[in-house]
């Protein structure tokens, strides 16, 4: 089925682990992000890939990095992870950063950093 | 800094009965999103409003923009348990703009 596939679904961390998100769109859109999920806080945006080959920041980018491998492609690393990066993430994926259909979301993945 | 917020924040509500939600963002924008999610789930789109006036109808739900007041709702008619979820609006504004979601409200229907 066509959609936005993150793996793992579920990831225990200690606390300086370093780990990687993975996120794959089989849709060919052109722009991609990762949010975090907490709650009462509703999603925020870590990063962003507009195109192919730009990352940008968005709203809560420390601790985190991104790489654009290639257009299907949009991984998420926590270099040295701590207990504020438990959350949930989400990748999701849209044809162009103003999209007329929304963004399509992966399944997520359950963080816990102890 | 766009700011997009949701009230109430949570709603309990008898099958069977009508409410309202309301999405408020602080600046000029001609698009707005709604997105239901399920516990444990992921965010599933529900509606797309692109210009003033958008109106969307799905079921039991409608959503409406009304782009000068910087409001959206979603009305909900004749609740059913199965509308029980979190539903979040979120908004972009320009054109390398990205989407800013609201904490979301999160919908209780009881029998």
């Amino acid at each position: 089925n066509a959609g936005v596939t993150q793996t793992p679904k579920f990831q225990v961390l200690k606390t300086g682990q370093s780990m990687t998100l993975q996120c794959a769109q089989d849709m060919n859109h052109n722009s991609m992000y990762w949010y975090r999920q907490d709650p009462g806080m509703g999603l925020r945006l870590i990063y962003y890939s507009a195109s192919e080959g730009t990352t940008d920041k968005g709203e809560v980018p420390n601790g985190y990095n991104v790489s654009r491998l290639n257009k299907r492609e949009f991984s998420l690393r926590l270099e040295s992870a701590a207990p504020s990066q438990t959350s949930v993430y989400f990748c999701a994926s849209s044809e162009a950063l103003v999209s007329r259909y929304g963004y399509t979301f992966g399944s997520g993945t359950r963080l816990t950093v102890v | 800094e766009l700011k997009v917020e949701q009230n109430p924040l949570f709603l309990s509500m008898q099958e069977g009965k009508n409410y309202t939600i309301y999405c408020n963002y602080s600046t000029t924008s001609d698009r707005l999103y709604w997105y239901r999610q399920d516990p444990g789930k992921s965010l599933e789109s529900l509606f797309v409003l692109l210009s003033n006036g958008a109106v969307k109808q799905e079921g039991r739900l409608m959503a409406s923009l009304d782009t000068k007041a910087r409001l959206s709702t979603l009305h909900i008619t004749a609740a059913v348990h199965d509308l029980s979820a979190t539903y979040f609006c979120a908004v972009n504004t320009g054109t390398a703009s990205k989407l800013t979601f609201g904490t979301g409200t999160r919908l209780q229907v009881t029998l």
